[in-house]
């Protein structure tokens, strides 16, 4: 079982639509969650952090973090083909050696289509 | 706004050369990493440091090395390339204390190719 795995895409949703991402993780020491969206040929940008039990709003996009389930998610409202891109899921460890590392998943390629 | 600069952007290359990708930081960072993608594939960290004078070799092997000698600066170099070196190469630099202390921000990266 890889450490952190997301939902296999691509995943097409219409404009307007709502797209929900989702990504598990192993490590239940796990502390800090990402989510990047990372357009083609270009580096990943962060768009949320999370770090308690809940929801976590920012505009159009809502992180959800559930630690007894080990999950992660991300809505995203009010979908615009600009939305469409890679986004990947990063889960920090707690510390000792790999304190700072982040634990990429391998990306849910999302298509916004109009 | 991350302030984390790469450069080149692009660079072509033939094989046996020597290379010094560059990365800086202007956000005092003390973590800095090296993560190395090809298309459509995953991020693997081949490099991370937490501060001057300190290196590790990241989840993936690499035949690259790199140096921490200023806290800005995290250059990455390969004494001889070959064209199983062509890809992608990012840098990515995180601080070390408070709330925030492991986001990473990245650079926009150094697309490589060795023919």
């Amino acid at each position: 079982q890889k450490e952190v795995e997301q939902n296999s895409g691509p995943l097409s949703v219409p404009e307007g639509a709502i797209a929900s991402l989702n990504c598990t993780y192993s490590d239940r020491v796990s502390q800090s969650f990402f989510w990047y969206r990372q357009y083609s040929g270009k580096s990943p940008e962060l768009i949320m952090s999370i770090y308690s039990n809940g929801d976590k709003e920012d505009g159009r996009f809502t992180a959800q973090l559930n630690k007894a389930s080990q999950y992660v998610s991300l809505l995203i409202r009010d979908s615009q083909p600009s939305d469409s891109a890679t986004y990947l899921c990063a889960v920090s460890n707690a510390g000792g050696t790999s304190y700072g590392k982040l634990t990429f998943g391998q990306g849910t390629i999302l298509t916004v289509h109009p | 706004e991350a302030d984390i600069y790469q450069t080149p952007r692009y660079l072509v290359i033939g094989t046996g050369k020597k290379i010094t990708l560059e990365c800086s930081q202007t956000m005092g960072h003390d973590k800095m990493y090296w993560y190395q993608q090809d298309p459509g594939m995953e991020l693997h960290l081949i490099h991370y440091s937490y501060g001057v004078n300190s290196t590790e070799k990241g989840d993936l092997s690499s035949e690259s090395t790199v140096s921490r000698i200023r806290t800005e600066h995290f250059p990455l170099t390969l004494e001889s390339a070959r064209p199983s070196h062509t890809s992608q190469y990012l840098c990515a630099s995180s601080a070390t204390s408070g709330r925030s202390a492991d986001t990473q921000y990245f650079g926009p990266g150094t697309r490589l190719t060795v023919l």
